[in-house]
Formats: structure tokens, sequence, C-alpha cells
């Protein structure tokens, strides 16, 4: 079955150490997102990518990045991790605009 | 500026009645409203949408309504169960991407 996939499901760090998260989809989905749960603030999209080689920044794009180099796949680096990028991330794709987008199962991030 | 607004930050509701959770927004210009569902500790999952075009979509226990005058759109479900009992999320998809409101935890009481 197709599928998404995070990694890790969980990660403590620490300060301004460089930090990448995972995202795998098999559906070979066009658009895939970067999203951050916080209490409080809900689901805000991190950046996103509509294909290869595209990316976008979104709400709140400081402090992350993001690069497309194949459809599968969508790597979250945190260049140099900060205490407020303590949260809940989760990846999401979908295959065009009138499709819901699927989500990971999300990756617990703790920077101390 | 917040562009989906879900001003109701949790919702008790007893078991067979009904649940309505809410969701305004800003601009005028979208092409889909989508409702998530979200348990602890597990991604969101979608739950029904509803496009610029329509009024009102339905689909088994859950109805989304739009009213586009007063830019607001509501979730009811009937009849409400105890697996219902999650935070819902309200997304606005303009330009194939997602923006959510802050979401809405939803109790089912016994």
């Amino acid at each position: 079955d197709a599928e998404i996939t995070q990694s890790p499901r969980h990660k403590i760090t620490e300060t301004g150490r460089q930090v990448t998260l995972a995202c795998h989809q098999t559906w070979n989905h066009n658009n895939m997102f970067w999203y951050r749960q916080d209490l409080g603030h809900g689901l805000r999209l991190i950046h996103y990518s509509y294909g290869v080689h595209d990316t976008n920044k979104g709400e709140v794009s400081d402090g992350y990045s993001v690069s497309r180099s194949n459809t599968e796949d969508l790597p979250l680096t945190l260049e140099s991790a900060a205490s407020s990028q303590t949260s809940v991330y989760f990846c999401a794709s979908s295959r065009d605009r009138v499709a819901e987008a699927f989500f990971g199962q999300g990756t617990r991030l703790t920077v101390v | 500026d917040q562009q989906v607004k879900q001003n109701s930050p949790s919702l008790s509701v007893q078991e067979g009645r009904i649940s309505i959770l809410n969701c305004d927004y800003t601009n005028s210009m979208f092409d889909y409203f989508l409702w998530y569902k979200k348990y602890p500790a597990e991604g969101p999952t979608f739950l029904i949408s509803i496009s610029s075009i329509k009024d009102k979509n339905e689909d088994g226990r859950f109805t989304v309504f739009l009213n586009k005058s007063a830019k607001h759109l509501s979730l009811h479900i009937v009849p409400s169960q105890p697996g219902d009992s999650a935070v819902y999320f309200c997304g606005e998809n303009r330009d194939d991407k997602i923006i959510f409101g802050k979401g809405t935890r939803l109790h089912i009481l016994p």
C-alpha cells in the first residue's frame, strides 16, 4: 500500500545543532508539505513543494529549509536548532488541488 | 493575520447529540475548505471537504455547510459517537496548499 513515512518518530537534540527530519511518500504525489503543531497555534505551514526542485516558504519558515531532489522525498532541515523549534512536525502530500493531503505520523522534536 | 479562525478551543457534547464545529475565514478567493480530524500521537486524517461553488456537502454522519456571505463554515456531526472525540482542524486550500486554523478539541460525553 502507498504511504507516507516520517523518521525519526522522536528526536532530542542540542541547541545549535543541525537536524534533518525525513519524509518519504510512495504515492508519487507532486505536492509535499511540512507543518508544525504547537499548543495554541494549531498546524502551521513551514515549507512546501509542488514538484522536483520546487520549494516555497510557508507561514513559519525562518530557521528551516527543504530540498526536493526527487518526487518521493522532502527532508526538512533545521540549520541551527533552537528551543523554540521544540514541536511535533508533520509531513503531508497531495496529488493536486482538488485532492486532500495525506499526513505522516509525525516527528516529536525536543531541542534542549 | 490569521486567515482561518476556529474561535472555540474546545467543545463538549453528549453522546448521540449533534456536534457543531465552526470556522471563519477572511479571504474570499479559495478553492476548497477541508476538515481534518486528529487523535493524539497520530497524524491528521482527512474528514470532508467543500468546494467554493457549493453550500453543503454530506458524507454519512458528517455535513459541512458553507455560508459565503458570512465567510463562515461549520461541520455537523450527527449523531456524535465516543470515537469522535478528537481535535478538528478546519483548513483552507488555496493555490494547492492548506492553511489550517488552531483547531477545536471535541469531547463526547457518555
